[in-house]
């Protein structure tokens, strides 16, 4: 089943504590992203990456870094999460670029994150 | 940079009603125009999508958008609301020269029974 799959799924944890959050997907898209979800704001990116190797900030980067060694992963890490990193998290993977802006964007069922 | 603009956080309707949720883009028309949909503990699903081809766009469950020109609008309705309608909903625009979708703030719906 083609799918962008998500671990963890919830995750509380506390402030200053490293964590990544996977997403892989299998259908052997070119672009992936990262979106956070926070109530009356809707969702905003964070990272995209384009290709392996290939990775830009989307509109809120501060605190989160990302990699893309791999064309099916492209984890999301927190170097040191904060309380204000507390959000539901979702991947979505497209296959290229243009897919983005024509519909063809695929998104994980999401990983909420609370940080104390 | 092109935006849109979801009006009401919340919609309550009951079940068999009318749905109608608002959405209004900003400036220049756009290429492609979409509505998400977001059950309970699920991720992002495409409802449907204008792409320039007709202003009346059909989706999957019943939905239907009309793109508006003239009021810069792609309001989303579907004729008989159903409890498994109950849902946020998200209008997205692409912005020109962007890798990213742009998205409204979401629109909850409830379906009372």
């Amino acid at each position: 089943e083609a799918q962008v799959t998500q671990n963890p799924r919830y995750l509380i944890t506390v402030t200053g504590k490293k964590l990544t959050v996977t997403c892989s997907q299998n259908m052997n898209h070119e672009y992936m992203s990262w979106y956070r979800q926070d109530p009356g704001l809707g969702l905003r990116q964070i990272y995209y990456s384009m290709n392996v190797e290939v990775t830009d900030k989307g509109d809120v980067p501060e605190g989160y870094k990302v990699s893309r060694k791999e064309k099916r992963n492209f984890p999301l890490i927190l170097e040191s999460p904060s309380p204000n990193q507390t959000s539901l998290y979702f991947c979505a993977s497209s296959p290229r670029p243009s897919g983005v802006g024509t519909g063809e964007l695929f998104f994980g069922e999401g990983s909420r994150l609370t940080v104390l | 940079a092109q935006s849109v603009t979801q009006l009401g956080s919340h919609v309550s309707v009951s079940e068999g009603a009318l749905v109608l949720l608002r959405c209004n883009y900003s400036s220049s028309v756009p290429p492609y125009l979409f509505w998400y949909v977001q059950y309970p503990n699920q991720g992002l699903q495409l409802l449907l999508k204008y792409t320039s081809a007709a202003t009346l766009v059909k989706g999957i469950n019943g939905f239907e958008a009309e793109f508006k020109k003239s009021e810069t609008s792609f309001h989303l309705t579907k004729p008989s609301a159903h409890m498994s309608d109950a849902a946020e909903y998200f209008c997205a625009v692409p912005p020109w020269g962007s890798y990213q979708l742009t998205f409204g703030k979401g629109t909850k719906l409830s379906v009372i029974p």
